[in-house]
């Protein structure tokens, strides 16, 4: 069976422009999650979603947007990008029910953004 | 700052020898997990604890969650080369909506 993956696994951007960033969870998996990962820091949590709704919502501005599918895939969108946006954006899915823990998180490789 | 300390930030070791993570909240917690990265890559899940004084083991790490749910570790015996790779803790704040990690500790074996 196929893991959580994302893409695109490297992209490189201008500072202003936009990004779209995809996930496809594993199958079965309804909740998916977003992280940004700064060289040197753990992963910082930007968005969660379930059931195509968001969930939670971490200290991020609202140059960051995300959605999910109705195949529970989900993209994450960065608007009027920054220096600071570079980092590697991680996405993983669970088994999570609403209300219930996190539980195991599967991870995808994660996509490298270089912002210039 | 980050909810979640861990310590130390990074360290060497000798192919063999044993080590101790450790990772500390300022508030109780509903679940603790402990998480794997090779440098650049995604994580990959250890171990999950969930009750005060639990202690798990795959292999040969070892991680334990203390009686006030604040504190874990995560002990490695006769690392090899490996079990190098940051490791992470992570935890929900609450029953579900989010999880946020440590601030991570980068483990080097040296053959």
């Amino acid at each position: 069976d196929a893991g959580v993956t994302q893409s695109p696994t490297h992209l490189i951007k201008t500072r202003g422009q936009h990004v779209t960033l995809r996930c496809s969870p594993i199958s079965g998996h309804k909740s998916v999650s977003w992280y940004q990962q700064v060289l040197g820091q753990g992963p910082q949590f930007i968005f969660q979603y379930y059931e195509k709704e968001e969930r939670g919502r971490g200290n991020f501005p609202d140059r960051f947007s995300a959605r999910q599918f109705p195949n529970y895939s989900s993209e994450l969108n960065v608007n009027a990008l920054l220096l600071g946006d570079s980092a590697l954006y991680l996405c993983a899915s669970s088994w999570r029910t609403s209300g219930s823990s996190v539980g195991e998180l599967f991870f995808g490789e994660g996509s490298r953004l270089t912002v210039l | 700052s980050q909810e979640l300390e861990q310590s130390p930030q990074s360290l060497i070791v000798q192919e063999g020898k044993n080590l101790t993570i450790n990772c500390t909240s300022s508030k109780t917690l509903y679940g603790l997990y402990w998480y794997k990265q090779k440098y650049g890559e995604g994580l990959i899940f250890l171990m999950m604890l969930q009750k005060g004084g639990e202690e798990k083991s795959h292999e040969k790490i070892t991680a334990k969650l203390d009686e006030k749910k604040q504190q874990s570790s995560l002990h490695i015996t006769a690392s090899q080369p490996s079990h190098a790779g940051i490791y992470l803790c992570g935890a929900d704040r609450s029953p579900g909506n989010q999880f946020y990690f440590g601030t991570g500790t980068s483990l080097t074996v040296i053959p």
